[in-house]
């Protein structure tokens, strides 16, 4: 099976930039998308096919999968955007989602 | 709008038997497949396996193969995700979304349904 790692928390002080990594074999080769989950709330996509993003989703928020190492940055980190951030490959025609990273904004 | 609407809250017991509903609108329901994802208390997403409502088609994750159908009645635009015999360790949030084929990504997430189990 297909594993994505994701670190289990990262903190932002309000107003700076949030960086949230995303791990696999060979991930640079696979489109990588993003969700956030706020508490208590279904998921939302994000971003989609590394830094496409999805329709409604503040300019603040981008993606990147250069150097094997997606990356999720959200830059101006506002309190609204605490929650929690999972990335998703599709392998193997199902949808792998990594463990989640969740966001606290200081 | 796409919207995708679940069933209410349940709580049963162990060994019962129990199907959620997911009803979409706002897009023809046969062009994307549903998925269901399941969030354990406190935990990460999981996904379940998705169905192709054009011709009932299913694929599960292997954790999932066996222990739960996936289903779908096209007429009336709702899937369905159902156990036989629930256990206490099913106790999630369980939610479905509209899986785009061509982008390979959940666009639209229902509400999700909290499956309580305890005896």
């Amino acid at each position: 099976s297909y594993d994505l790692t994701q670190p289990l928390s990262v903190s932002v002080a309000l107003g700076q930039t949030a960086r949230i990594t995303c791990g696999g074999t060979d991930i640079g080769s696979k489109n990588v998308h993003w969700y956030q989950q706020r508490p208590g709330q279904a998921p939302v996509l994000i971003i989609y096919r590394d830094k496409q993003r999805a329709s409604g989703i503040p300019e603040r928020f981008s993606g990147s999968n250069s150097d094997n190492s997606p990356t999720l940055t959200i830059s101006g980190a506002l309190a609204e955007d605490e929650a929690d951030y999972y990335c998703q490959v599709w392998v193997s025609g199902t949808v792998i989602f990594g463990g989640g990273t969740r966001l606290t904004v200081l | 709008e796409v919207q995708l609407v679940q069933s209410g809250a349940e709580l049963k017991k162990p060994g019962e038997s129990l199907r959620i509903s997911c009803k979409g609108s706002g897009y023809t329901f046969t062009s994307d497949w549903i998925g269901w994802v399941r969030q354990m208390p406190g935990k990460g997403l999981e996904w379940m396996g998705r169905i192709d409502p054009n011709d009932s088609e299913t694929k599960y994750s292997p954790s999932f193969q066996g222990h739960v159908t996936i289903s779908v009645d096209k007429s009336i635009s709702t899937a369905y995700l159902q156990w036989s015999s629930l256990r206490a360790a099913d106790t999630a949030i369980y939610y479905c979304g509209r899986l785009s084929l061509v982008r390979a990504v959940v666009d639209d997430w229902g509400q999700g349904t909290l499956v309580s189990v305890t005896s």
